[in-house]
């Protein structure tokens, strides 16, 4: 089956580290999208996309960036992790075309220590 | 930018009593409108959206109303049960954004046996 999957799902690093967050779609969707979710906050964006070598900034976007490579991969990396960084990711995607219905993956539990 | 609000934050009700969480968002080019449900520990499922040109929509227990001109909408869920428990997250995107979501900032239902 089709499916949106994320990996690490949970991940420890230290401040000032590079990590990277990978997201992977097999339904062949144009759009990807990386949202953060905090207490209070709800889903942010941080980064999307609408295809092959095309990136955006969303509203939550310094300190990260991405690169769509190919359709099916969309990495999230933080250039140098912080303490403010600590929160769940969630990666998702939708056909595009207009297509709307978005499909999450499972979330990466990420703490920065 | 687009902008949600939701109302209320948290949410307490008895077995058996409805149900109802609402949305303000500020784009008036917004033209879709999903409910996202998510239960602890798992990733948002879409489960119901209503697009510009309807009023209206319902599936079974839960209903979807939309204002244009005052700009909200409101999710109802009827004859709640206890796996109703969960956040619910409204959003709002237009097809000239590339059908980007921009989330409230989420409901915590609590469905009282």
């Amino acid at each position: 089956d089709a499916e949106i999957t994320q990996s690490p799902r949970h991940k420890i690093t230290e401040t000032g580290r590079q990590v990277t967050l990978a997201c992977h779609q097999t339904w062949n969707h144009n759009n990807m999208f990386w949202y953060r979710q905090d207490l209070g906050h709800g889903l942010r964006l941080i980064h999307y996309s609408y295809g092959v070598q095309d990136t955006n900034k969303g509203e939550v976007s310094d300190g990260y960036s991405v690169s769509r490579s190919n359709t099916e991969d969309l990495p999230l990396t933080l250039e140098s992790a912080a303490s403010s960084q600590t929160s769940v990711y969630f990666c998702a995607s939708s056909l595009g075309q207009g297509s709307t219905e978005a499909f999450f993956g499972q979330g990466t539990r990420l703490t920065v220590v | 930018g687009e902008n949600v609000e939701q109302h209320p934050s948290t949410l307490s009700v008895q077995e058996g009593d409805s149900a109802v969480i609402k949305c303000t968002y500020s784009d008036s080019a917004s033209n879709y409108f999903p409910w996202y449900k998510q239960e602890l520990g798992k990733r948002p499922q879409l489960i119901i959206d209503i697009r510009s040109n309807v009023g209206e929509k319902k599936d079974q227990r839960i209903a979807v109303t939309l204002n244009k001109t005052a700009k909200h909408f409101s999710l109802h869920i009827t004859e709640t049960q206890p796996e109703d428990s969960a956040v619910y997250f409204c959003a709002a995107s237009k097809k000239a954004a590339g059908n980007k979501l921009t989330f409230g900032g989420g409901t915590r239902v609590l469905v009282k046996p």
